[in-house]
């Protein structure tokens, strides 16, 4: 089964610097596709970025980028510019083609500082 | 009300109650999901709905029984719980099953089972 690893419970950066949360990840499967999600404090998760294995490119939104290495099964987020709001619990996520299971890793508690 | 809203937002119940949780999509969706949040595992999916009908149970005890009665519509119910069951309920949608449609999260029922 794939397992999802974030070997970083907690990370701090300061407002405007960029900071990089890690996820690793291990599957058999050629074509999957990663997610990193969001969940502020006492609101709801939302979806950040996503990428497709087959996708050579790196996914991009807006401060948001990842960085995709498949052959390593590495799939690490960077926050450019960071602000306040981006204070939250992120989570990185794989999904199989195969089914409808959606694994997570155990989240990152990201601290933005004035 | 806008996208996918939970019902309780908190509750309380003792192992021998029996009480369900709602969920409810205005999103036109029609696949519906439950997942439990711990504070010490990640994110788990239980149960996977596809136009009403159960595609995905995930090795959920019995003593969680979901629901489907329309594509908007969700419940867990839950009966003779056990004080490891306390967690964070979320429930999602997504236009379609398949890992490239996005899932839409709900803000979750915080459940302590006493």
């Amino acid at each position: 089964a794939q397992t999802v690893t974030q070997s970083q419970p907690e990370m701090s950066v300061q407002e405007a610097e960029t900071v990089t949360l890690s996820c690793t990840y291990d599957t058999s499967e050629s074509d999957y596709y990663l997610f990193w999600y969001k969940q502020p404090p006492s609101r709801q998760m939302i979806l950040v970025i996503r990428q497709e294995a087959y996708k050579q490119q790196n996914a991009t939104e807006n401060r948001f980028s990842v960085n995709f290495q498949k052959a390593a099964k590495s799939f690490s987020l960077k926050i450019s510019d960071s602000q306040l709001g981006d204070a939250a619990m992120y989570f990185c996520a794989y999904r199989s083609l195969n089914n409808n299971d959606m694994r997570f890793g155990a989240g990152t508690r990201l601290t933005v500082k004035p | 009300e806008t996208g996918v809203t939970q019902t309780p937002r908190h509750l309380v119940m003792g192992m021998t109650n029996k009480k369900s949780l709602k969920c409810e999509q205005h999103l036109g969706h029609n696949a519906m999901y439950w997942y439990k949040q711990s504070a010490k595992k990640p994110l788990e999916l239980m149960f996977v709905y596809n136009f009403k009908e159960q595609t995905e149970n995930n090795s959920v005890p019995s003593r969680f029984s979901p629901e489907c009665p329309n594509s908007s519509h969700l419940f867990l119910h839950l009966h003779t719980l056990q004080p490891e069951d306390s967690a964070l309920y979320l429930c999602a949608s997504s236009q379609a099953l398949g890992a490239s449609y996005e899932q839409y999260f709900g803000p979750g029922t915080r459940l302590t089972v006493t």
